[in-house]
């Protein structure tokens, strides 16, 4: 079955330095589209990317990621962090004639100053 | 633009009852709907997926006999726990979407059961 494996745990940054989250993907579909979820404490988790496009830059708040089919990867990069994007992220995937969405673990981002 | 509304947002329980929470899609068709329960110990679990007029498929580990599901039109989907247990804690998430592969998932705030 499908199955989406992020960065482990913690991941701490000081402010205005890059990060990146790792996600890694096995599916045997072809036809799949990929997410990046963030959620804030206390809140519900919102989409901040989505991309289908091999090969193709995704950005959104200063967030981007870009799809490599040929690694199975969707990495969320940002070059330079803020305070405020402390958060869970969550990579899923989900593939056409199929609802369901399949979420990694999760990475919790913490920045400091 | 699209919301999703749960309630309650926090309930407590006694151990061996049940309690139901439901979700509200506004402004979108609410084709599917997922219902995911977040813990510390395992962070993002789903339970069971339900897609008008189809079944609803539940995932290993859950039941409908524990967490019986109704999802009567394109808005509104209701979830119970039934016999609560000290296992059965957490933030219960549900996140409904529209039609189309890449459809976005709209998640609601969730509800927080604390079982007593």
């Amino acid at each position: 079955g499908d199955s989406v494996t992020q960065t482990e745990g913690l991941v701490t940054v000081t402010e205005g330095l890059p990060v990146m989250l790792n996600c890694t993907y096995q599916t045997a579909y072809s036809d799949v589209a990929f997410f990046w979820y963030v959620q804030y404490l206390n809140e519900a988790p919102k989409l901040l990317l989505r991309s289908s496009t091999d090969n193709k830059r995704t950005e959104h708040q200063g967030f981007h990621a870009t799809l490599h089919k040929s690694s199975s990867s969707f990495h969320l990069q940002k070059s330079s962090v803020q305070l405020s994007d402390s958060a869970l992220y969550y990579c899923a995937l989900s593939h056409t004639g199929n609802y369901k969405y399949v979420f990694g673990a999760g990475t919790r981002l913490k920045v400091i100053a | 633009g699209a919301l999703v509304y749960q309630y309650p947002r926090r309930t407590i329980c006694k151990s061996g009852t049940s309690m139901r929470m439901e979700c509200q899609a506004v402004g979108f068709q609410a084709t599917s709907v997922a219902w995911y329960r977040q813990s510390p110990q395992k962070t993002f679990e789903l339970i069971a997926l339900s897609t008008v007029n189809s079944a609803i498929k539940y995932e290993q580990n859950f039941t409908q006999e524990k967490f019986p599901i109704s999802h009567p039109n394109l808005s509104f989907s209701s979830m119970t726990v039934l016999n609560a247990y000290l296992e059965d804690r957490g933030l219960y998430l549900c996140g409904a979407r529209e039609a189309g592969g890449y459809a976005e998932q709209f998640f609601g705030p969730g509800t927080r059961l604390t079982v007593l």
